[in-house]
């Protein structure tokens, strides 16, 4: 079975400060895929990146990059130089190549960006 | 707007109703999904189609849930006898089969009394 864990419920921080968010993933599959969603209040889920489990190369985009590391089974994602329009929740998923199309999310950590 | 929409977007009920939601993906993906999410919770898998074919049921729709999407377009979740249990917001997706990102709607919040 797979499983993600964010250990990190809740994170606050003060604006302009750089923010780590930790996802720890766990699968006996070789094949498969890791995601960040963030879901603001509104409530819909916005799709931020995709890796595959044969990619370890680190991704920057913006202000946000993505360090997936397959010997710690760690998937983090930080925010440079946070805004106030990065409060939200976040949730890493995962999805195993054997499982259809299921995604596996993580319980998300709410992030707060005070100004 | 051609991103995934749903409807409604509340529902408030009594226990014992029976509830429909709806969903319509975007216009090119064949493959839809049904998440539910309890506050405080990550999306939960319900069950997903490629077209018309129901592919995959997980054990959390019971038989009180039912889902159809009869013509490969728009789907449908229904719930039978609503228990104050099913209160939580009802996620509906899309993709293009093995692309692999999903496209969340906004939800419908279900909120049964």
């Amino acid at each position: 079975a797979q499983k993600v864990t964010q250990a990190q419920t809740e994170i606050s921080v003060v604006e302009k400060e750089d923010v780590t968010l930790d996802c720890v993933y766990e699968t006996r599959d070789t094949t498969y895929y890791l995601f960040w969603y963030k879901q603001p209040p509104s409530g819909e889920l916005v799709f931020l990146i995709r890796r595959n489990s044969f990619d370890e190369q680190n991704e920057i985009s913006g202000r946000y990059s993505w360090n997936f590391q397959k010997s710690t089974s760690s998937f983090n994602f930080t925010i440079t130089a946070s805004q106030v329009v990065d409060s939200a929740v976040y949730f890493c998923a995962l999805r195993i190549e054997t499982s259809g199309s299921r995604l596996t999310f993580g319980e998300g950590t709410q992030l707060t960006v005070n100004p | 707007d051609t991103g995934v929409s749903q409807d409604p977007r509340h529902k408030i009920t009594k226990r014992g109703q029976n509830v429909t939601f709806r969903c319509d993906p975007i216009s090119e993906h064949n493959r839809l999904y049904w998440y539910r999410q309890t506050l405080g919770q990550g999306p939960e898998f319900l069950t997903y189609f490629q077209n018309e074919a129901q592919l995959e049921k997980s054990r959390l729709l019971s038989d009180r849930f039912s889902a159809e999407r009869p013509k490969g377009s728009f789907s449908t979740l229904e719930i039978q006898r609503t228990e104050q249990g099913d209160s939580a917001m009802y996620l509906c997706a899309s993709s293009i089969q093995g692309a692999g990102e999903l496209f969340f709607g906004e939800g419908s919040r279900l909120t049964v009394l």
